[in-house]
């Protein structure tokens, strides 16, 4: 079955202690990217990936860090969170960046105390 | 920057009536433009789409409507039943192709 996978699906942590929320996709997309959803703010990109080892930013960057080592693996790295870092996290997979359909993954709920 | 306004920021309806979402983008060089339900707790899903090449485009209740002079265009869902109750994010591709700027979503409620 074709899918992205996210995980852990709902983590709570404290403020400062590193944390990563794996991304897996299974349909050898070229692109992948993550997306934060704030209530009546939608939903805006952190970081974007084209292909292996190309990355860049977003919208909303900051206290943010990728990879992508992999075709299929797109973790995302939150080095010391704080609570403003509290949010729904979606990745998303596709073809291409800009005019493809995005797959998104089930998403991580995100409680930094 | 390059933005995405969408409205209504809620929308209410009777089961049976329309409804009508409208978005307009800032980027005259956007040729891409889905939609996406996304229903409670659950991810975002796209709906349906449009190329700047045609002006409009159905799959059975829905529709999306494309005007590129005036950049905006909008989705219009008739006969409406309780599962469409979900938000509904329009968006466009950004001026260098290489992603999708969402509006700020729109919550669909449809009462029975």
């Amino acid at each position: 079955e074709a899918q992205v996978t996210q995980n852990p699906r709902y983590l709570i942590t404290v403020t400062g202690k590193k944390l990563t929320v794996t991304c897996s996709q299974n349909m050898n997309h070229e692109y992948m990217s993550w997306y934060r959803q704030d209530p009546g703010l939608g939903l805006r990109q952190i970081y974007y990936s084209m292909n292996v080892e190309v990355t860049d930013k977003g919208d909303v960057p900051e206290g943010y860090k990728v990879s992508r080592k992999e075709k299929r693996n797109f973790p995302l790295i939150l080095e010391s969170p704080s609570p403003n870092q509290t949010s729904l996290y979606f990745c998303a997979s596709s073809l291409g960046g800009g005019p493809y359909e995005q797959y998104f993954g089930p998403g991580t709920r995100l409680t930094v105390t | 920057g390059e933005n995405v306004e969408q409205h209504p920021s809620t929308l209410s309806v009777q089961e049976g009536d329309s409804a009508v979402i409208k978005c307009t983008y800032s980027d005259s060089a956007s040729n891409y433009f889905p939609w996406y339900k996304q229903e409670l707790g659950k991810r975002p899903q796209l709906i349906i789409d449009i190329r700047s090449n045609v002006g409009e485009k159905k799959d059975q209740r829905i529709a999306v409507t494309l005007n590129k002079t005036a950049k905006h265009f909008s989705l219009h869902i008739t006969e409406t039943q309780p599962e469409d109750s979900a938000v509904y994010f329009c968006a466009s591709e950004d001026q260098a192709g290489t992603a999708l700027i969402f509006g700020k979503g729109t919550t669909l409620s449809v009462s029975s």
